[in-house]
């Protein structure tokens, strides 16, 4: 089946540590989004790729960095420059013009310890 | 200033009860719009969505949601809710001329039996 897989589902980050979330599609979509979620604050847009070897920042792009180096992956790099990184990321994906929505993958938890 | 406000932080409603979830969105233009619902630790699944057309459009799970274009308001219903309702749904938009979604802060349902 098509979908979106985000790994890994919990992910904890030491002060001062980078750390990568991956997120793989099969849907042959050209779009792909990265969120962030905190309680109360809804989804807040960090990163954006519609199209292989290029991307766009979002709202909240500092202290994240991200690659599209093929079609199925847009793996997210939280750097050591994000103060706040505790958080809930999701993944998404969509065929251009967004007419049919998004379909996210389950996320990622990462806590900072 | 252009966005998506979902009034409601949080709802609770018995088992059975109907249920009217609160949308409103200020955009130029009657954007796409959509609804989402995300379980406890995981993604969003879209519900319905709202392109022209019939303003009362029909959703997985027995939702529906109506467009007031008057109102600028994308309301969900259900006409009786199941303890499996549970969970937080989003309200989103994706402006007519533009190349994202955005999110509403999203309503959480309790349902009681």
């Amino acid at each position: 089946d098509g979908g979106i897989t985000q790994s890994p589902k919990y992910l904890f980050r030491k002060e001062g540590q980078n750390v990568t979330l991956s997120c793989e599609q099969n849907l042959n979509h050209d779009a792909m989004y990265w969120y962030r979620q905190d309680p109360g604050q809804g989804l807040r847009l960090i990163y954006y790729s519609q199209i292989v070897n290029d991307f766009q920042k979002g709202d909240i792009a500092e202290g994240y960095s991200v690659s599209r180096e093929k079609k199925e992956s847009f793996p997210l790099t939280v750097t050591s420059a994000q103060k706040n990184p505790t958080a809930f990321y999701l993944c998404a994906s969509s065929i251009p013009g967004l007419a049919y929505g998004y379909t996210f993958g389950s996320g990622t938890r990462l806590t900072v310890v | 200033a252009q966005s998506v406000t979902q009034p409601d932080i949080h709802i609770t409603v018995s088992e059975g009860a109907s249920l009217e979830l609160r949308c409103n969105y200020s955009y130029g233009a009657t954007p796409y719009l959509f609804w989402y619902v995300q379980s406890p630790g995981q993604g969003l699944q879209l519900l319905l969505k709202y392109f022209s057309g019939d303003t009362l459009v029909q959703g997985i799970k027995g939702f529906e949601a109506e467009f007031k274009r008057s109102q600028s308001s994308f309301n969900l219903r259900k006409p009786s809710v199941h303890w499996s309702d549970a969970a937080e749904y989003f309200c989103a938009v994706v402006p007519n001329t533009g190349n994202q979604f955005y999110f509403g802060t999203g309503t959480s349902l309790t349902v009681i039996p």
